[in-house]
C-alpha cells in the first residue's frame, strides 16, 4: 500500500525565515512520481513540482527547493526567505509511474508566515 | 497549459435534494478523470476514478448509489450527490488526465457543497 506522511500539521514562522516542510513516503513500486502542491485559502490546488523516482537530483526554483532522498524515502520542501504570500496548506503526494494512477496525498502542512 | 474547470464553484442545497457537479477539460481530451473529496482541514481523499465510456471505479467506503459519476465524453465528467445530507458537505475537486504520455493530473478549482 502507498502512504505519504507529513508529520508537521502546522508551522508558523516570521517572514524572511527559511522553512522546511517534511514529506516521507512508502511504496512498493520501483518507479513512481512525487509531487508537491500548494493550496491557498481559495482552495484551488497549485502544482509546484513533480519528481521521478529515478531522478534524485535536488531542484531549485527561485525561493523554493526540493531535496529528494530515496534512501530515506523523503521528499522535503524548503522555502527560503519566506513571504506572507507563501501562507497556505502544502500537500505532498505520491503516484505510481505507469498510466493514470491515483494520487495519494499526505495530510498536509498548514504554513503561516507572519509579518 | 491544460485547464480544468468545475461548475458550480459553490452550491448550497437542502437536505434530501440531489446536486450535480461538472468537471470539464477545456483544452485537452481527458481519458481519465478523478474525483476527490476534502473535508475542512483535512487532506484530499480519492472517491472514484472515471474513465470515458465505462463505469467509474469507486474507492472502498464510497457509496456508488449516492455518488453517481458519469464520464460521457472525453471532456466532461459529472458527479451527482444524490439525496444529499449535511454530512456530505465538503469540498469536491476533480482532476483530469490526458493520457498523452504526461503522467500529471490537472486539477479543477473545486466545488464547495453545503447541505443545510
Amino acid at each position: 500500500a502507498q502512504k505519504v506522511t507529513q508529520a508537521q500539521t502546522e508551522i508558523s514562522v516570521v517572514e524572511k525565515e527559511d522553512v522546511t516542510l517534511d514529506c516521507v513516503y512508502e511504496t512498493r513500486d520501483t518507479t513512481y512520481y512525487l509531487f508537491w502542491y500548494k493550496q491557498p485559502p481559495s482552495g484551488e490546488l497549485v502544482f509546484l513540482i513533480r519528481r521521478n523516482s529515478f531522478d534524485e537530483q535536488n531542484e531549485i526554483s527561485g525561493r523554493y527547493s526540493w531535496n529528494f532522498q530515496k534512501s530515506t524515502s523523503s521528499f522535503n520542501f524548503t522555502i527560503t526567505a519566506s513571504q506572507v504570500v507563501d501562507s497556505a496548506v502544502y500537500f505532498c503526494a505520491l503516484q505510481s509511474f505507469a498510466g493514470a494512477q491515483k494520487l495519494v496525498f499526505g495530510q498536509g502542512t498548514r504554513l503561516t508566515i507572519n509579518p | 497549459g491544460a485547464v480544468v474547470s468545475q461548475h458550480p464553484s459553490w452550491v448550497i442545497c437542502k437536505s434530501g435534494t440531489s446536486v450535480k457537479i461538472e468537471c470539464r477539460s477545456l483544452d485537452f481530451q481527458a481519458t481519465t478523470m478523478f474525483w476527490y473529496r476534502q473535508f475542512p482541514k483535512q487532506s484530499l481523499m480519492l472517491m472514484a476514478t472515471s474513465n470515458e465510456g465505462s463505469k467509474a471505479t469507486y474507492e472502498q467506503g464510497v457509496e456508488k448509489d449516492k455518488f453517481l459519476i458519469n464520464h460521457a465524453s472525453l471532456t466532461l465528467s459529472t458527479l451527482t450527490v444524490t439525496s444529499a445530507h449535511p454530512e456530505d458537505s465538503s469540498f469536491y475537486i476533480c482532476s483530469a488526465y490526458s493520457g498523452r504520455g504526461e503522467d500529471t493530473q490537472y486539477f479543477g478549482p473545486g466545488t464547495r457543497l453545503t447541505v443545510l
